[in-house]
């Protein structure tokens, strides 16, 4: 079993529609969940971290993070074209980060 | 204040060849991570340093591969004799914070290395 599996996609959804994105792990030791977003050709953007369980809402966007399941969520409401992206879940103890492989989104206008 | 920068950005190498990727941090942080990233794969991380210290370089081949970040100048990435398998984009972040858990990473635009 990989150490953090995520969905390639990729998803596509209308415009205005709320997005799920999910990722599942399987080291009890992480304790930081990051979620990246990366544009075509680019370098990946921080967009949220959170510390153990529980959610963080930032905006339009809103993580959680269910350890006992080794679940993590990365929720956009509302969602625009501009959010079609590369989304990165990540992950990490007190060593290196983890990533997800990605799951490409696209936004349907 | 100026994101992280990368440098070349596209990369072209015949095999057999030296790449040489460069990496200049955020101000005011000393701590420096290169990933790889090849296509449909996610990133891999290879090396974490600090200035003049190679702190974790357990994701970086043994051979042919080596990294620095000298006390003044920005971090290298060298690739010795470079192999069409080593063609990717090469990632640097930078973070203020120490540990390599370092969740506050901030990334370059990256170097996209071609091996012909």
């Amino acid at each position: 079993q990989k150490e953090v599996e995520q969905d390639p996609g990729p998803l596509s959804v209308p415009e205005g529609a709320i997005v799920s994105l999910n990722c599942t792990y399987s080291n009890s030791a992480f304790q930081y969940f990051m979620w990246y977003r990366q544009y075509s050709r680019k370098g990946p953007e921080l967009l949220m971290y959170t510390y153990s369980s529980g959610n963080k809402e930032d905006g339009r966007f809103t993580a959680q993070v269910d350890k006992s399941s080794k679940y993590i969520s990365l929720f956009i409401r509302d969602s625009q074209p501009s959010d079609s992206a590369t989304y990165l879940c990540a992950m990490s103890g007190d060593d290196k980060i983890i990533f997800g492989k990605g799951t490409r989104l696209h936004i349907l206008p | 204040n100026a994101g992280v920068m990368q440098n070349p950005r596209h990369l072209v190498r015949r095999r057999g060849q030296e790449a040489r990727l460069r990496c200049s941090p955020m101000k005011g942080h000393s701590h420096v991570y290169w990933y790889r990233q090849l296509p449909e794969e996610g990133l891999k991380f290879m090396v974490y340093l600090q200035k003049e210290n190679i702190i974790d370089e357990s994701g970086m081949p043994k051979e042919r591969f080596s990294a620095e970040f000298p006390k003044e100048g920005p971090s290298i990435l060298r690739i010795q004799q470079v192999v069409r398998g080593d063609s990717a984009a090469y990632f640097c972040a930078s973070s203020p914070l120490k540990g390599a858990g370092g969740y506050e990473q901030y990334f370059g635009p990256g170097t996209r290395l071609t091996v012909t």
